[in-house]
C-alpha cells in the first residue's frame, strides 16, 4: 500500500507554545489529506479536512484559529497547535485520500503531550 | 448521529477462532466500505475494502461480507492468531471528490492463544 508519513512521532511542549505536525504521501499525490484526533480507546475523530490550494474544512466544534492547517503541496499537509494546553494532549493522525481508489493511507500518528 | 454503527466494542476468542465483526451504515450513497487494523500506539493501516457491487471479498485470512439491501457489512478473521489481536474499525465513504470517511466506534478484539 502507499505510505504516509507523520513526524514528529512524539512531542512534549510547554503550555502556551505552538506545535506543528507534517503529514506527507511519500509516493502518490494526495489532494484531500484528513487529520483526526484519537483519545485513548476511542474512535478516530476528524478534526478538518485539507484540500491542496485552498483553506481547509473544519468539523464542527473545532476551533480552527487553533488548529491551523495548511496543505501547500499535493504531498504535504502540516497540522499546527497554537497556544497549546494540556487538554491539547491527544494522539493526532493524519491520512491522505489515494483519489483513483478511494483508498485512505493513515501516518503513524503523533503523541501531543502538552505540559 | 451516527452514520457507521460497529459491534461488539469488544471480543475474546481462541487462537484458530473466527472472530466476526459487525457493522451497519446508513448512507445509501456510500461506495467504498474499508476494514482498518490499528495496533496501540500507531496510526491505523488499510485492512481490506469492498464496494458494493460485489458480496464477498477475500485477502488472505480476512473476508468481508456485504449485504445491500440490508446495508450491512462484516470482516471475518479465519484461523485467527494472537498477532490479529489489535482494534479494527469498519468505515465508509463516497470515492469520489472530498468525501471524508466515517469511521464505526471501534472493536477490540484479544486472540488468547
Amino acid at each position: 500500500g502507499a505510505v504516509v508519513s507523520q513526524h514528529p512521532s512524539r512531542v512534549i511542549c510547554k503550555s502556551g507554545t505552538s506545535v506543528k505536525i507534517e503529514c506527507r504521501s511519500l509516493d502518490f499525490q494526495a489532494t484531500t489529506m484528513f487529520w483526526y484526533r484519537q483519545f485513548p480507546k476511542k474512535s478516530l475523530m476528524l478534526m478538518a479536512t485539507s484540500n491542496e490550494g485552498s483553506k481547509a474544512t473544519y468539523e464542527q466544534g473545532v476551533e480552527k484559529d487553533k488548529f491551523l492547517i495548511n496543505h501547500a503541496s499535493l504531498t504535504l499537509s502540516t497540522l499546527t497547535v497554537t497556544s497549546a494546553h494540556p487538554e491539547d494532549s491527544s494522539f493526532y493522525i493524519c491520512s491522505a485520500k489515494f483519489e483513483n481508489t478511494g483508498e485512505l493511507f493513515f501516518g503513524e500518528g503523533s503523541r501531543l503531550t502538552v505540559l | 448521529q451516527q452514520q457507521v454503527k460497529q459491534s461488539p466494542q469488544s471480543l475474546i476468542v481462541q487462537k484458530g477462532g473466527i472472530p466476526i465483526i459487525n457493522c451497519a451504515y446508513e448512507n445509501t450513497a456510500f461506495d467504498y466500505f474499508p476494514w482498518y487494523q490499528q495496533f496501540p500506539g500507531k496510526g491505523p493501516a488499510l485492512l481490506i475494502a469492498i464496494r458494493p457491487d460485489v458480496s464477498e471479498k477475500k485477502e488472505g485470512r480476512f473476508t468481508i461480507s456485504f449485504n445491500k439491501s440490508a446495508k450491512q457489512f462484516s470482516l471475518h478473521i479465519m484461523d485467527s492468531q494472537p498477532g490479529d489481536s489489535a482494534t479494527y474499525f469498519c468505515a465508509a465513504s463516497r470515492i469520489g471528490g472530498y468525501q471524508k470517511v466515517t469511521f464505526g466506534i471501534g472493536t477490540k478484539l484479544q486472540v488468547i492463544p
